[in-house]
């Protein structure tokens, strides 16, 4: 499995842009990054998943590095319900549905 | 919840008790995963099953065993033989992984 590195924490002011980042430098060619959320005392919430190009919903954007060694996920405007534990994780290929959760980032949103 | 049901959300037992936590899914998946998480921590899967009657061991199966006899369940028994089974225990749906609302297991 792709080990991550993302910071303990971050902070934001609502109606701001949050831009979360993950370091996956031994990433394989066929993971997808998922990035998944998870607010206190409930599970996971899946949020956006990528291959190669920069994708969008309506939660989030997912922006990729050309290398895939790197992505970022934007929040475009903060909302204090966005308050949560952030996890990126690659997977796929032979662990493909399997997800290795790190320490993730804390990110709190001030009004 | 896309689809997972867990019950009940909070559940006590004493140490020495094996304990079964329900999952059930109504939207026909194949794969279905177990995770444990401990307070301040990620989650550690458990069990996975990809298919009915067959399931595979996670990173810390010992002391917890699993049965899939029917697509839409997936219970996990905690057992007496888990050292520390006090946690949240999520389960969760393949297709952008929807995870189950959790039961919070609480051994003493």
């Amino acid at each position: 499995d792709a080990k991550t590195t993302q910071p303990n924490s971050m902070e934001s002011n609502e109606e701001e842009p949050v831009h979360l980042p993950c370091n996956h430098s031994t990433i394989s060619g066929t993971d997808y990054i998922h990035w998944y959320r998870q607010l206190p005392s409930q599970g996971p919430e899946y949020v956006i998943h990528g291959l190669t190009s920069n994708v969008n919903n309506r939660m989030a954007s997912l922006a990729i590095a050309e290398d895939r060694k790197s992505s970022t996920l934007i929040l475009h405007r903060a909302t204090l319900r966005d308050a949560a534990v952030y996890y990126c994780i690659p997977t796929g290929g032979t662990s493909y549905g399997k997800l290795t959760f790190g320490q993730g980032t804390i990110l709190t949103v001030h009004p | 919840d896309g689809g997972i049901t867990q019950s009940p959300k909070y559940l006590f037992r004493k140490e020495g008790q094996n304990v079964t936590l329900s999952c059930e899914q109504n939207l026909n998946h194949d794969a279905m995963y177990w995770y444990r998480q401990d307070p301040g921590q990620g989650l550690r899967l458990i069990y996975y099953s990809q298919i009915v009657n067959d399931f595979q061991k996670g990173d810390i199966a010992e002391g917890y065993s699993v049965s899939r006899e029917k697509k839409e369940s997936f219970p996990l028994t905690v057992t007496s033989a888990q050292k520390n089974p006090t946690a949240f225990y999520l389960c969760a749906r393949l297709g952008e992984q929807y995870f189950g609302p959790g039961t919070r297991l609480t051994v003493t």
